[in-house]
């Protein structure tokens, strides 16, 4: 199955700083990745869809300037979040490939935490 | 938009029993639905995916979907203490099928 990391694990930082999260295929090439996130008791939100080499396409309601995805590779896709707030604070996890074919279809994700 | 609705819960059985987890969503041309088991702090995991109307059985797990009601659901037999964990039912969110659409989640507790 696809084989997906995410680094940082963890994150925390202060109010107005900017971080960036790393997504890696470790198995095959990606063209598309996902990136979702998840507020505490939440469900998983669809952010956006990273294509790589071109633009993302962003879910209604998220803001591309605050989330920027960059998939310059095909095994990497980067999620920044810019002048981050307490309310970005959640966990971001990513993912590539099918849900039914892949059994590593999402990373292990990031908790992020701004002070 | 696409909408997936799960009661929150949560839904408490004792280990041993069948517990019962249910869906609707509200997009009449969905193809492929899944179930997902979270753990607290972690990623969802695959239990399930179905595609057909009718029961789908993998061990003590069984997926049932019935596309007129817009309605999935999942039966967990013989329920273990570590089957307690937050289930997501989603929708695939595009034709690709390769994106997802969640729902709130049920926590399940299995009581020993």
């Amino acid at each position: 199955g696809a084989v997906v990391s995410q680094h940082p694990s963890r994150v925390i930082c202060k109010s107005g700083t900017s971080v960036k999260i790393e997504c890696r295929s470790l198995d095959f090439q990606a063209t598309t990745m996902f990136w979702y996130r998840q507020f505490p008791k939440k469900s998983l939100m669809l952010m956006a869809t990273s294509n790589e080499g071109s633009k993302a396409t962003y879910e209604q309601g998220v803001e591309k300037d605050k989330f920027l995805i960059n998939h310059a590779s095909l095994t990497l896709s980067t999620l920044t979040v810019t002048s981050a707030h307490p309310e970005d604070s959640s966990f971001y996890i990513c993912s590539k490939g099918r849900p039914e074919a892949d059994t590593q279809y999402f990373g292990p994700g990031t908790r992020l935490t701004v002070l | 938009q696409k909408e997936v609705e799960q009661n929150s819960g949560p839904l408490s059985v004792p280990e041993g029993a069948i517990a019962s987890l249910n869906c609707t969503y509200s997009d009449r041309g969905s193809q492929s639905f899944f179930w997902y088991r979270q753990y607290s702090g972690k990623s969802p995991e695959l239990i399930m995916f179905i595609y057909s109307n009718g029961d789908k059985e993998d061990g003590r797990f069984t997926a049932q979907l019935n596309k007129a009601s817009q309605y999935v659901s999942l039966l967990i037999r013989d329920s273990q203490p570590s089957d307690s964990a937050t289930y997501l039912c989603a929708v695939a969110a595009n034709q690709e099928g390769t994106a997802l659409i969640f729902g709130k989640g049920t926590t399940l507790s299995v009581s020993s």
